[in-house]
């Protein structure tokens, strides 16, 4: 069975700071794995997958597959980067495709 | 078309009753997922479609719950008998034909009075 597993439920910087949201997985494929984040009062999106190793809003993340982790970095945090943000894994083939397993996410809160 | 939608946004509703959900995904995208979020939780996938077909149930999914694709567009998740437990933020997805990234909707709130 697939789990993601995100060991913090709140997380607290100052502004500038950098920031560090954990994430670890167990899957026995060759997973494909993305954090999500929800700004207050808005939808669920797409902040990066592995897959594409992007830099989006100055976060990265990388997957070690030694470790199973797919945490997610900025080095300067900033007061918009206060939301909810969620790891995620996807299933890569068969009749599952496309579903995703969420962790149960990580509030993060960046204080000016 | 600007989006994953849904409808209605909030439902409050007494056990026993029956509720239904609407989820109108991107025009084209030919997959469709449900997913249940309660509080403190991640959201969890309840069923997915590929066109008009539901390819997977999850346990999740008991036999009080129903969706249906009709003609591979919009989709509906129907709650029989609600219990309290039901209560949720139901949410839908609908995925890129690329399968490159899985689009939300804002979801439904249900409370179960």
């Amino acid at each position: 069975a697939q789990r993601v597993t995100q060991p913090e439920k709140l997380l607290s910087v100052f502004k500038g700071a950098p920031v560090e949201l954990k994430c670890n997985y167990s899957y026995s494929g060759s997973p494909e794995l993305f954090w999500y984040v929800q700004y207050s009062r808005q939808r669920l999106q797409l902040l990066l997958r592995h897959i594409s190793r992007e830099s989006i809003k100055g976060f990265t993340a990388d997957l070690n597959k030694g470790e199973t982790s797919f945490h997610l970095k900025k080095p300067f945090a900033q007061e918009e980067d206060s939301a909810m943000y969620y790891c995620a894994l996807r299933s890569a083939g068969g009749t599952s495709y496309g579903k995703l397993t969420f962790g149960q996410g990580t509030i993060l809160t960046v204080h000016p | 078309d600007t989006g994953v939608s849904q409808d209605p946004r909030h439902k409050i509703t007494k056990r026993g009753q029956n509720v239904t959900f609407r989820c109108d995904p991107i025009s084209e995208h030919n997959r469709l997922y449900w997913y249940r979020q309660t509080l403190g939780q991640g959201p969890e996938f309840l069923t997915y479609f590929q066109n008009e077909a539901q390819l997977e149930k999850s346990r999740l999914l008991s036999d009080r719950f129903s969706a249906e694709r009709p003609k591979g567009s919009f989709s509906t998740l129907e709650i029989q008998r609600t219990e309290q437990g039901d209560s949720a933020m139901y949410l839908c997805a609908s995925l890129t034909r690329s399968y490159n990234e899985q689009f939300f909707g804002p979801g439904t709130r249900l409370t179960v009075l």
